[in-house]
């Protein structure tokens, strides 16, 4: 089966830089990356997906960027504020026709004023 | 707005209780799925359910059953509560194959 590994766990910023959180997958078959956002007392919500025809995907302050050959994929978050700081999971699906993501372990962003 | 109602946010059960874990979806979602959370291990996927009456076993399902007697409810029972099945548990549903997970707001178990 599919296998994500997302890297840092934690990850500390100054408000105003930037941050970026990459994840690995292993199923070469998967054609889904969403990217979700949980903030403290909420369930996740998805924030922004790529699909594995494309490369890279911008919605204003975040981006990620998908390398299909090295089965990688990254988050980009520019000019972080406060209400940034959130834990964000990435997910991989497809694989297989299967529409179950897999998410790798989370990462928790804090961004300090 | 698209919604995932989770019934109870906060349980506090004993040992060997019966928990009874509810969700309500109401965006008419085929695939209805239950997650455990838990510091550093991320979402596990306990049970999935594609259809009334159908359901299917995730990665963790030992300790636990489902139920999905109607398209919008999917509820999630601990047979007998233990200490290690303290956590976070989300119940989230997708549409067909956008891949748009959907998420309840979670309920916080704690077993004592």
């Amino acid at each position: 089966g599919e296998n994500v590994e997302q890297h840092p766990s934690t990850l500390s910023v100054q408000e105003g830089d930037s941050a970026v959180i990459k994840c690995t997958y292993s199923d070469s078959a998967s054609n889904y990356f969403p990217w979700y956002k949980q903030e403290l007392g909420k369930g996740p919500q998805l924030i922004i997906d790529i699909r594995s025809n494309v490369g890279e995907k911008k919605d204003q302050r975040i981006a990620v960027t998908l390398n299909k050959t090295a089965k990688h994929f990254s988050l980009h978050i520019t000019e972080t504020q406060p209400e940034d700081s959130a834990v964000y999971f990435c997910a991989a699906s497809g694989g297989g026709g299967s529409y179950i993501p897999t998410f790798g372990r989370g990462t928790s962003l804090i961004v300090h004023p | 707005d698209v919604k995932v109602t989770q019934s109870s946010r906060y349980l506090v059960k004993r040992m060997g209780e019966k928990v009874f874990l509810e969700c309500v979806q109401d965006m008419d979602h085929e695939n209805m799925f239950w997650y455990r959370q838990d510091p550093g291990l991320g979402l596990r996927l306990i049970y999935f359910s594609y259809d009334v009456k159908m359901k299917e076993k995730g990665d963790i399902p030992k300790g636990y059953s489902v139920s999905r007697e109607k398209k919008e409810r999917f509820s999630l029972i601990l047979e007998s509560a233990s200490t290690n099945q303290t956590s976070m548990y989300l119940c989230a549903s997708i549409a067909g194959v956008t891949g748009e997970l959907f998420f309840g707001e979670g309920s916080r178990l704690t077993v004592l």
